[in-house]
C-alpha cells in the first residue's frame, strides 16, 4: 500500500524557516518524480514544486523560486522542502504527491497518490 | 504560466441527475506530436487531500466509477458526472501539465440540491 507522510509544518514567524518532509513507502520510489503542492485555507491547490526520480532535476512555482529547495533521499524514501523567507502567503497544507508515471515531460504530471499534509502558518 | 478557469464556481443537482463543470485554458494543452491532451481532473472532499480522477482529458483513473467523465481537445474540457450520487459532494478541480509549471483550475464545488 502507498502511503506519504508528510512532517514538519508548524506556526513561523516571517522572515523564518522550515523544513517539511514526506516519508513515501510502498512503492519505489527512485522510480518516480515528486511534487509539494499546497492549499491555502479554504482556497485551491497550488503546485509549489516537482522533483526528477534522481533528484538532479528541479522545478519550481514562480511564487517560490529562489525560497523554497526541493530535494529528496532515496536512501531514505523521503521527500523534502527547506522553506526559507516564509511570508504570510505561504500559510497553507503543503502536500506531497507521488508523480502517476505518465511520463509527460521532463517534470512532474499527475498526483496519483498524496499525503494527507502538513499544516505550515506564517504569523507574528 | 498557463491559467486554467472553471465554471461554474458551484453547482447543486438532484440526485441520480447529471452535473457539467467546464475547464478552460489559456493556451492549448493539446500536445499535437501524440495527440493527446495533458489535462487532468481531480476530486476533493473536505478534510481529504485531492483524488485523481481522469487523465490524458479523458482517461478514468483505476477504480473510479463510470458515471464519470472526461472529454475535450486543445483549450476546452469538460468533466459529466453522468448520475449525481450523495458521495460524489466534493470540489472538482481541472489540472494542465502540458507546462512544467503545472496549474490547478480554481476549482466547482458540487453539492446535493
Amino acid at each position: 500500500e502507498v502511503q506519504l507522510v508528510e512532517s514538519g509544518g508548524g506556526l513561523v514567524q516571517p522572515g523564518g524557516s522550515l523544513r517539511l518532509s514526506c516519508e513515501a513507502s510502498g512503492f519505489t520510489f527512485s522510480s518516480y518524480v515528486m511534487s509539494w503542492v499546497r492549499q491555502a485555507p479554504g482556497k485551491g491547490l497550488e503546485w509549489v514544486a516537482a522533483i526528477s526520480d534522481s533528484g538532479t532535476g528541479t522545478y519550481y512555482a514562480d511564487s517560490v523560486k529562489g525560497r523554497f529547495t526541493i530535494s529528496r533521499d532515496n536512501s531514505k524514501n523521503t521527500l523534502y522542502l527547506q522553506m526559507n523567507s516564509l511570508r504570510a502567503e505561504d500559510t497553507a497544507l503543503y502536500y506531497c504527491a507521488k508523480d502517476q508515471g505518465l511520463h509527460c515531460g521532463s517534470g512532474w504530471c499527475t498526483g496519483d497518490y498524496w499525503g494527507q499534509g502538513t499544516l505550515v502558518t506564517v504569523s507574528p | 504560466d498557463i491559467v486554467m478557469t472553471q465554471s461554474p464556481d458551484s453547482l447543486a443537482v438532484s440526485l441520480g441527475e447529471r452535473a457539467t463543470i467546464n475547464c478552460k485554458s489559456s493556451r492549448s494543452v493539446l500536445y499535437r506530436s501524440n495527440n493527446k491532451n495533458y489535462l487532468a481532473w481531480y476530486q476533493q472532499k473536505p478534510g481529504q487531500p485531492p483524488k485523481l480522477l481522469i487523465y490524458w482529458a479523458s482517461t478514468r483513473e483505476s477504480g473510479v466509477p463510470d458515471r464519470f467523465s472526461g472529454s475535450g481537445s486543445g483549450t476546452d474540457f469538460t468533466l459529466t458526472i453522468s448520475s449525481l450520487q450523495a458521495e460524489d459532494v466534493a470540489v472538482y478541480y481541472c489540472q494542465q501539465y502540458y507546462s512544467t509549471s503545472v496549474t490547478f483550475g480554481p476549482g466547482t464545488k458540487v453539492d446535493i440540491k
